[in-house]
């Protein structure tokens, strides 16, 4: 199974730079994907990791280190617009398949302030 | 470009009448299918998922069943819903061999069982 933990909540103020923590336990890990979820709408892509390392996409980074089973998405000069749920989420490796399942954390709710 | 439609988007049945919500994928072939359910204040759920036409998989046992009658087609369906199905439900694709590919999402159904 996979456990995966990320903080419930947090806050930070337009302009600022804000980081949203992700551990995870897992057999067989595969990729781990960044989602934003607005209030009442589906998850949308964000980024995704399967290797150690940074990656930087516009105004969002997601890092990963496989050994400690940690990652963490960074989110710079914030604008109102952010506000949302993050969701981190692990895929596994289903039986050698081409297919993998994603196994999502309870996702972190940003509120970013004017 | 590939879509992915989902309805109803809201539905309100009441406790022990049948369910079926409708799931459709363009623009890509053998796509793998998936069907999710977040709860209020918890994470994503997945339920089913599928590989190809008429192989599902189910993940939590409970009174819910999917179908895949057609490559784009994913159906969740149930004889008799219980209160406890109520929720936010995810329909989601992948291509066939995922790399780096994340999944995407449908805009989701919200079912309220009275």
């Amino acid at each position: 199974g996979q456990n995966i933990d990320q903080p419930t909540e947090m806050t930070a103020t337009e302009g600022a730079i804000v980081q949203i923590n992700c551990t995870y336990q897992t057999s067989g890990f595969n990729g781990l994907f960044w989602y934003q979820q607005h209030a009442g709408e589906a998850p949308t892509f964000l980024s995704y990791n399967v290797l150690d390392g940074l990656e930087e996409k516009g105004r969002f980074s997601s890092f990963l280190s496989r050994s400690k089973g940690y990652s963490y998405l960074l989110l710079k000069e914030l604008q109102m617009k952010d506000s949302a749920s993050y969701l981190c989420a692990v895929r596994d490796r289903y039986r050698g398949s081409t297919l993998g399942r994603l196994y999502f954390g309870r996702g972190t709710q940003l509120t970013v302030w004017p | 470009s590939q879509t992915i439609h989902q309805w109803p988007a809201t539905l309100v049945q009441p406790v022990g009448s049948p369910l079926s919500l409708e799931c459709t994928v363009e623009g890509t072939s053998n796509p793998n299918l998936y069907w999710y359910r977040q709860a209020a204040g918890r994470g994503l759920q997945l339920l089913f998922y599928s590989v190809g036409i008429g192989q599902i998989s189910s993940e939590v046992p409970q009174n819910l069943s999917a179908s895949r009658p057609q490559d784009r087609q994913f159906i969740l369906s149930s004889k008799k819903l219980l209160l406890s199905d109520s929720g936010f439900y995810l329909c989601a694709w992948a291509a066939s061999f995922e790399g780096n590919q994340p999944q995407h999402f449908g805009d989701g159904t919200r079912l309220s069982i009275l």
